[in-house]
């Protein structure tokens, strides 16, 4: 599958802790962008990587950062993780410019407990 | 403030019925929208782009900045068209990113 693939599927942890969920973006995207989805909320957009460089950010909390990688790949840190933190995060990646659009990973749920 | 509107959570109808998914904007300048769904354990993916002005799937939308809407039709629904539904407007020209809706599950019943 050379879609977008986001690891861990799932992650448990409790509350305080630090944990990083990953992105590959498809094979030839360089934007990577990243969205949390809470319970009873839409997808909130967290921050956009192009090609290794910060390219907008959204409503990011500062406990959250994330960076892009020379192979493009992505990270987003987590830390002092509160119960409000538990959502789905999905990475999306696209080629850029203007009418790309943006193709979606399967989500990392991550629990706070 | 950029911001999409999905008045409705839930929309339930027959098969065979007309569906209309609502979705209102606020942006000053010249809007891009898109649709995009995501099916029962499948990726959220595009459905469409207002400036493609193309039907998928039987899906069309059309932009009325008069009313700042996109709206998303189809004049018979389908089973298989049971989803959820999220109305995205892209952001500034200088970024690419997609300002979502909180989205409307479609419910076709038979």
């Amino acid at each position: 599958d050379s879609g977008v693939t986001q690891t861990p599927k799932h992650l448990i942890t409790a509350t305080g802790q630090r944990v990083t969920l990953r992105c590959s973006p498809r094979s030839g995207d360089l934007s990577v962008y990243w969205y949390q989805q809470s319970l009873d909320q839409g997808l909130q957009f967290l921050i956009q990587y192009y090609n290794g460089e910060e390219r907008a950010k959204g409503n990011i909390l500062e406990r959250f950062s994330a960076q892009q990688f020379p192979d493009l790949h992505s990270e987003l840190n987590l830390s002092s993780l509160e119960l409000g933190d538990s959502a789905l995060y999905f990475c999306a990646s696209s080629v850029g410019g203007a009418d790309s659009p943006l193709h979606f990973g399967n989500g990392t749920r991550l629990t706070v407990t | 403030a950029q911001r999409v509107t999905q008045p409705e959570k839930l929309l339930s109808v027959f098969k065979g019925a007309p569906v209309e998914l609502k979705c209102n904007y606020s942006y000053s300048g010249s809007p891009e929208l898109f649709w995009y769904v995501q099916y029962s354990r499948q990726r959220l993916q595009l459905l469409l782009r207002h400036i493609s002005r193309e039907s998928i799937k039987g899906f069309t939308a059309d932009l009325n900045k008069g009313e700042t809407s996109f709206h998303l039709k189809k004049p018979f629904a389908q089973e298989e068209d049971s989803a959820m539904y999220y109305c995205a407007l892209k952001g500034p020209y200088n970024t690419d990113k997609l300002i979502f809706g909180t989205g409307t599950r479609l419910q076709v019943f038979p």
